[in-house]
């Protein structure tokens, strides 16, 4: 695999369900982000781990807890999510001291029943 | 960062150029032009960046305004593939991580 992958691509779970988004990245990068897309809006910034230590939480809420074990991985767990959340969710990596662009994965089509 | 001013929508017949401006009259010294792009459903694709001197690669060409307030991303010979949302995006260069912010952008549709 190359670049930035994402799973699952689509998921459909209930208010009541628990489940987690993967991101993964095989660029080096050592800096990881999630956005949200919600249809017809810009897109959001919610987490960046800059060194596996999160640096930015824009007034995320609580039901939505990001986890990144390690420099190549990014999870999103969610849990107790409203159908409001339902979202494309992205990932993306950069090159923290070095790169100028961000890769972006392919996203996670998220529906919240 | 500095705010951009894109236009919502524009259509670019297939084969021709599609000029995308952007407005950016606040942008301060140290802070670079970026430009990404959005395929439907797709994740935002970097197209290019540049500092003030014009710049081109194998995917488009950037044009500064010499007083750096304004630029004009160029794809020489649009195809029904570049029909996308583009994203003009200011922001200070490397260096630690990068907080991007993402505007509304410019729907670009490419007509046969």
């Amino acid at each position: 695999e190359t670049g930035v992958t994402q799973t699952p691509r689509h998921l459909v779970m209930g208010m009541t369900n628990k489940k987690s988004l993967k991101c993964e990245q095989h660029l080096g990068h050592n800096a990881m982000y999630w956005y949200k897309q919600s249809a017809k809006k810009p897109l959001e910034l919610m987490f960046v781990y800059s060194l596996e230590e999160r640096v930015e939480n824009n007034s995320v809420p609580s039901r939505f807890s990001p986890e990144c074990p390690n420099s190549s991985h990014l999870f999103l767990h969610l849990h107790t999510l409203q159908p409001e959340d339902s979202a494309l969710y992205l990932c993306a990596s950069s090159q923290g001291t070095s790169g100028y662009e961000q890769f972006f994965g392919p996203g996670t089509r998220l529906t919240v029943l | 960062d500095a705010k951009t001013t894109q236009p919502t929508s524009m259509d670019c017949a297939e084969g021709r150029a599609a000029n995308l401006p952007c407005n950016h009259s606040t942008i301060s010294g140290n802070e670079y032009v970026y430009w990404y792009r959005q395929i439907h459903s797709q994740g935002p694709q970097y197209i290019i960046h540049g500092l003030k001197n014009n710049e081109t690669n194998e995917m488009a060409s950037l044009i500064i305004t010499e007083d750096r307030k304004s630029s004009t991303l160029i794809l020489p010979h649009a195809t029904l593939r570049d029909t996308a949302v583009y994203y003009c995006i200011v922001r200070v260069g490397p260096g630690g991580y990068q907080k991007v912010t993402f505007g509304i952008g410019t729907k670009l549709q490419v007509i046969p």
